[in-house]
């Protein structure tokens, strides 16, 4: 079955400090894999995506993910964690479906950054 | 600006008490879809249209209709509200799908069923 697994539901980090949070997925072919943040009261936001190429991909508010075919896994970094950054994060991937593609969420991982 | 607007944001309604949330985007996008949003399940999608006039069945559609009549809205109706339809929804649209675009989401609407 094709699914996408968020190992934790809570990171704690330190502001200053690296974090990671972990995203592995099962899916059929090549994968196309995302993560969305969600900041409280709001809807999800696109932070970045994989499609093909280099294994590690940067998007918004300094965020980056490292695809890692051989471990199924694209895990969500940053090198220095701000109070700011303290959200709800889903990692996504895409499955195809009969005429067209749907994207298939994570539980969801809480950041929580403490100053 | 480019948004996607969800209304209401808020309802508590009763057992079968017929309701509409409505979606609406201004970014000319062909793809919308509804999401439910649960505790420890993450999103998982209802409804998702390709188009005008062209809707499908998500993974869990059961006690949602939707139509798409225009380009820019996308309604979810919920004919006879249960209890287990409590939850936070959401709605999205993206150019022409998911596939290399991404989604934009709307605000979210909590619905509570008394």
């Amino acid at each position: 079955a094709q699914s996408v697994a968020q190992p934790e539901d809570q990171v704690n980090v330190a502001e200053g400090n690296p974090l990671t949070v972990k995203c592995t997925y099962s899916v059929s072919g090549n994968p196309y894999l995302f993560w969305y943040v969600q900041y409280p009261n709001r809807g999800l936001q696109f932070l970045l995506k994989y499609i093909t190429g280099d294994n590690l991909v940067k998007g918004s508010y300094g965020f980056e993910a490292e695809f890692n075919k051989s471990q199924t896994s694209f895990h969500l970094k940053k090198p220095s964690a701000l109070v700011s950054d303290s959200a709800l994060y889903f990692c996504a991937v895409r499955v195809p479906v009969y005429n067209t593609d749907k994207l298939i969420f994570g539980t969801g991982t809480r950041l929580q950054v403490f100053p | 600006e480019a948004q996607v607007t969800q209304n209401p944001r808020y309802l508590i309604t009763v057992t079968g008490k017929k309701l509409t949330v409505t979606c609406s985007q201004n970014m000319n996008h062909e793809y919308m879809s509804w999401y439910r949003q649960d505790p420890g399940l993450g999103l998982r999608q209802i409804y998702y249209s390709m188009n005008v006039e062209v809707t499908d069945k998500g993974d869990v559609p059961e006690g949602y209709k939707v139509s798409r009549k225009e380009k820019r809205n996308f309604p979810l109706i919920l004919e006879s509200p249960s209890p287990n339809q409590t939850s936070l929804y959401f709605c999205a649209s993206s150019v022409t799908g998911v596939s290399t675009g991404e989604l934009f989401f709307g605000e979210g609407s909590r619905l509570t069923v008394l």
